[in-house]
């Protein structure tokens, strides 16, 4: 069974840092795409960052680049999110997710059950 | 905002249908990505419903179509039951944005 299981999530000033960690479980983790995604209290699901399997390419939605980094341990079973310069609006309940893809479409097959960001002076 | 349009809420009586709508343009679903439906019950996380326009993963019931047309795609729920009240989210891949997208979520609610 597939397991993805985040942590590192935290109360944290303006300006501040922090790393997310993902620890996966029940699959064989190098073969697959990760995803980052986000849900602000109260708000809907906003994809953040996605990394492939050997980690050797990421992409971020705007309002992160150049602040956050994801990067993953094939070794270790593990994916990270480096998060920097910490705004109010980073605020939320940041999932871990596995990608899947059909026919050329991707999809998230697989979520965690995500860890608690709260940027606050 | 998102660049995926959902309605805020649908409703309906139980064994009733309703639907869900998920309009988008040119550079996402019109564009021929596929889009997805993600099943969130309150306090949990999301859960994959429907993928790549009308597929169901395996345990999720029957009840439970997709369709995709043009710029739009559809969620139909059949039979509603009261577990069923949930927020439903679509999911494409934007070109434009060169970003996946969500709709901003649609509450069900069972009347």
């Amino acid at each position: 069974e597939v397991h993805l299981v985040e942590s590192g999530g935290h109360l944290v000033q303006p300006g501040g840092s922090l790393r997310l960690s993902c620890a996966a479980s029940g699959f064989t983790f190098s073969s697959y795409w990760m995803y980052w995604v986000r849900q602000a209290p109260g708000k809907g699901l906003v994809w953040v960052s996605h990394i492939n399997s050997d980690g050797s390419r990421a992409t971020y939605a705007d309002s992160v680049k150049g602040r956050f980094t994801i990067s993953r341990d094939n070794a270790k079973n593990t994916l990270h999110l480096q998060m920097n310069s910490l705004r109010d609006e980073d605020t939320a309940l940041y999932y871990c997710a596995r990608r899947d893809c059909s026919g050329g479409s991707c999809y998230v097959d697989h979520w965690g059950q995500g860890t608690l960001v709260t940027v606050s002076s | 905002q998102s660049v995926l349009t959902q309605p805020p809420s649908v409703s309906g009586a139980p064994g009733q249908r309703v639907t869900i709508s998920c309009t988008g343009n040119s550079s996402n679903i019109g564009a021929g990505y596929g889009v997805h439906w993600y099943q969130q019950l309150p306090g949990t996380a999301p859960k994959l419903l429907i993928f790549v326009n009308t597929n169901r993963p395996s345990g999720v019931p029957d009840r439970f179509s997709g369709s995709k047309s043009g710029t739009s795609a559809s969620l139909a729920i059949s039979g509603l039951q009261a577990e069923d009240e949930a927020d439903y989210y679509c999911q494409s891949y934007d070109s434009s944005l060169s970003a996946y997208v969500f709709g901003i979520g649609t509450k069900v609610t069972v009347l």
